[in-house]
């Protein structure tokens, strides 16, 4: 079945705790990205990936980091969480084309709370 | 600053009914206007896609327009359906692979 998956889907830790969340698509794409979705302010673009190798910033990097070493993991990191990345966090992807991703497909979303 | 505003906040309708959501946006470079609906703590899941040239596109009940001009998108939904209830997010994406979210709209569809 074409998904993509995130672990966990829920996380509770303390400030500064070091943490991974996992992405994975099966889907063959190109693309790759992370969101944060908050009350009020919608989902928003942390970073995201055109291809293995090649990440850039979303509209909210900062306290994040990405890596893109295989087509399909796209994991993202907090160094040093801090409460304000409590948050619903989304994994999507797509395949390129014509220059503009295609059909982007959400993974299940990981509720993040940082106390 | 790139930007996607929707309106209305929030919408109630009663089943059958038809009902418009509206998108306007700053963001340039333009490469394409997308919709997603979301359901409540689940992932946005994706309704049309259109580049600057196209006017309209379908999928169903669901109709989107586009006015690269005016830089304006609307979504018809027609004949509502209970499941219809949802959060609606119209989604820019810039020429550099960046996604430009707007806050969406609240739709309840009522009995």
């Amino acid at each position: 079945e074409a998904q993509v998956t995130q672990n966990p889907r829920y996380l509770i830790t303390v400030t500064g705790k070091k943490l991974t969340v996992t992405c994975s698509q099966n889907m063959n794409h190109e693309y790759m990205s992370w969101y944060r979705q908050d009350p009020g302010l919608g989902l928003r673009q942390i970073y995201y990936s055109m291809n293995v190798e090649v990440t850039d910033k979303g509209d909210v990097p900062e306290g994040y980091k990405v890596s893109r070493k295989e087509k399909r993991n796209f994991p993202l990191i907090l160094e040093s969480p801090s409460p304000n990345q409590t948050s619903l966090y989304f994994c999507a992807s797509s395949f390129i084309a014509g220059g503009m991703t295609d059909t982007q497909y959400f993974g299940p979303g990981t509720r993040l709370t940082v106390l | 600053k790139n930007q996607v505003e929707q309106s209305p906040q929030s919408l109630i309708i009663l089943e059958g009914k038809n009902c418009t959501l509206q998108c306007n946006y700053t963001v340039s470079p333009f490469s394409n206007l997308r919709w997603y609906k979301q359901d409540t703590g689940r992932g946005p899941v994706s309704l049309t896609i259109m580049t600057f040239s196209e006017n309209t596109k379908s999928n169903g009940r669901y109709t989107a327009t586009l006015d690269a001009d005016t830089k304006q998108s609307s979504l018809h939904i027609t004949a509502s359906q209970l499941s219809d209830s949802a959060s609606y997010i119209c989604v820019v994406e810039g020429s550099q692979g960046n996604l430009i979210f707007g806050k969406g709209t609240k739709l309840s569809v009522k009995p």
